[in-house]
């Protein structure tokens, strides 16, 4: 069956910088992957959708890349602010399958 | 801007109750979903829906999980006999088409099963 992972639950880093979250999938081609940022307590919202023969996309201060090839997703977060702090969930497809997330906190 | 709404954004309920969770999905949107998120783990896809039919089901998606869209508004999901292990917080979604379009989600339910 599909599997998706992300590689940290977790990723400190201090504002300003650059955040990379990675999404790694096994056993699926998907068409399109999806990002989403969930705060605790709350539905997730959407971020950005890349397709499979989209290498790049950005949106403001964020940047996805989608590898085909590796079968992995990066999310950059380029000068990170402290309300970036939350979860980035990644996802294949329709009807969403989630990774664990990745847990975000960034410091002032 | 339209959102999705969900009632209650806290349910109760004693093991072996129904319960039933209701979804206001945006409104010009085709296709409704529900997920699930036990506390601490990853949203579950359960169920997608789209021209008053499912299309597509989760493993957990059981005989005690039905969905219904009982009016143009609407959208239910029933679990008709709880377990302490449904507790969760339960998300709705929306999305305006199938492939490729992202999926607006609202606050959310938070079943306790006692």
């Amino acid at each position: 069956s599909q599997k998706i992972e992300q590689n940290s639950e977790a990723l400190n880093i201090q504002e300003g910088k650059t955040a990379t979250l990675t999404c790694n999938y096994t056993n699926y081609s998907p068409a399109y992957l999806q990002w989403y940022r969930q705060d605790p307590g709350r539905g997730p919202v959407f971020l950005l959708l890349i397709r499979e023969n989209e290498k790049e996309k950005r949106k403001e201060r964020l940047k996805v890349t989608f590898d085909t090839t590796l079968k992995q997703s990066l999310f950059h977060i380029t000068a990170s602010q402290p309300a970036d702090s939350a979860t980035y969930l990644c996802a294949l497809e329709g009807k969403l399958i989630f990774g664990t997330g990745t847990r975000l906190q960034v410091f002032p | 801007e339209p959102e999705v709404t969900q009632t209650p954004s806290h349910q109760v309920t004693q093991m072996g109750q129904e319960v039933i969770l209701r979804c206001v999905p945006i409104s010009n949107h085709l296709y409704f979903y529900w997920y699930r998120q036990i506390l601490g783990q990853k949203v579950e896809f359960l169920v997608s829906f789209y021209n008053n039919e499912i299309s597509e089901k989760s493993e957990i998606f059981d005989d005690q999980f039905s969905v219904e869209r009982p009016d143009g508004s609407n959208f239910t999901l029933k679990i008709r006999s709880t377990k302490l292990e449904d507790s969760a917080m339960y998300f709705c979604a929306s999305s305006l088409g199938l492939s490729d379009n992202e999926q607006f989600f609202g606050p959310g339910t938070r079943l306790t099963v006692l």
